[in-house]
């Protein structure tokens, strides 16, 4: 079956750098990537997603990037805040499934 | 915007016994899904319901079952529970536009935290 890994599993960075989290994925035929953040005692938050015909989607401060070929995807912010401070999943999921397919989390502190 | 309600919020019960979660989707949300999320872990995914039919199934114990009724919420009834289903139980919902165009986004609910003693 699939598997998601995730790195790094915790990232610290100063308010107004970027953060990037990356993700590999084992199933070649999985073809949806959402991306979610979890505060602390709430349910995880659909943040960006992308589709395996598109290789780099934007939302103002977020964007992810995919790469099919490496099966390997990234999710970037731009001018963090303190704000952003949650645990990040990453996910994979494909055509005729419904699971998804979560990895193991990152933890990004934000600091001002 | 209306998001996922699940209920209740909390439960705390004693082994063996049984628990009933509830799962009310976003309006127009045909699909709910669950998921269980131990302390410090990521979701994973229990069963999924499209029109009342299951449509997926991952690791969920045979103690637990689920359905989903024709208002399309849907209910996990978990029996014989053991200290290990102690976690987080979160419902997820999406409109299924027909499997041919899938997968869809996911919206989560803010879960049921269930405490086994």
């Amino acid at each position: 079956g699939e598997n998601v890994e995730q790195h790094p599993s915790t990232l610290s960075v100063q308010e107004g750098d970027s953060a990037v989290i990356k993700c590999t994925y084992s199933d070649s035929a999985s073809n949806y990537f959402p991306w979610y953040k979890q505060e602390l005692g709430k349910g995880p938050q659909l943040i960006i997603d992308i589709r395996s015909n598109v290789g780099e989607k934007k939302d103002q401060r977020i964007a992810v990037t995919l790469n099919k070929t490496a099966k390997h995807f990234s999710l970037h912010i731009t001018e963090t805040q303190p704000e952003d401070s949650a645990v990040y999943f990453c996910a994979a999921s494909k055509r005729g499934r419904t699971a998804l397919i979560f990895g193991k989390g990152t933890t990004l502190s934000v600091s001002s | 915007a209306a998001g996922v309600i699940q209920s209740p919020r909390h439960l705390i019960k004693e082994k063996r016994e049984t628990a009933t979660l509830k799962c009310y989707p976003i309006p127009r949300h045909d699909t709910v899904y669950w998921y269980q999320q131990g302390p410090g872990q990521d979701p994973q995914f229990l069963i999924s319901f499209y029109e009342k039919m299951q449509s997926d199934k991952g690791s969920i114990p045979d103690r637990f079952s689920a359905q989903q009724f024709s208002d399309y919420h849907s209910e996990l009834n978990m029996s014989s529970l053991e200290l290990g289903d102690s976690a987080l139980y979160f419902c997820a919902s999406s409109l299924e536009r027909g499997l041919a165009g899938g997968p869809y986004e996911q919206y989560f609910g803010p879960g049921t935290r269930l405490t086994v003693t």
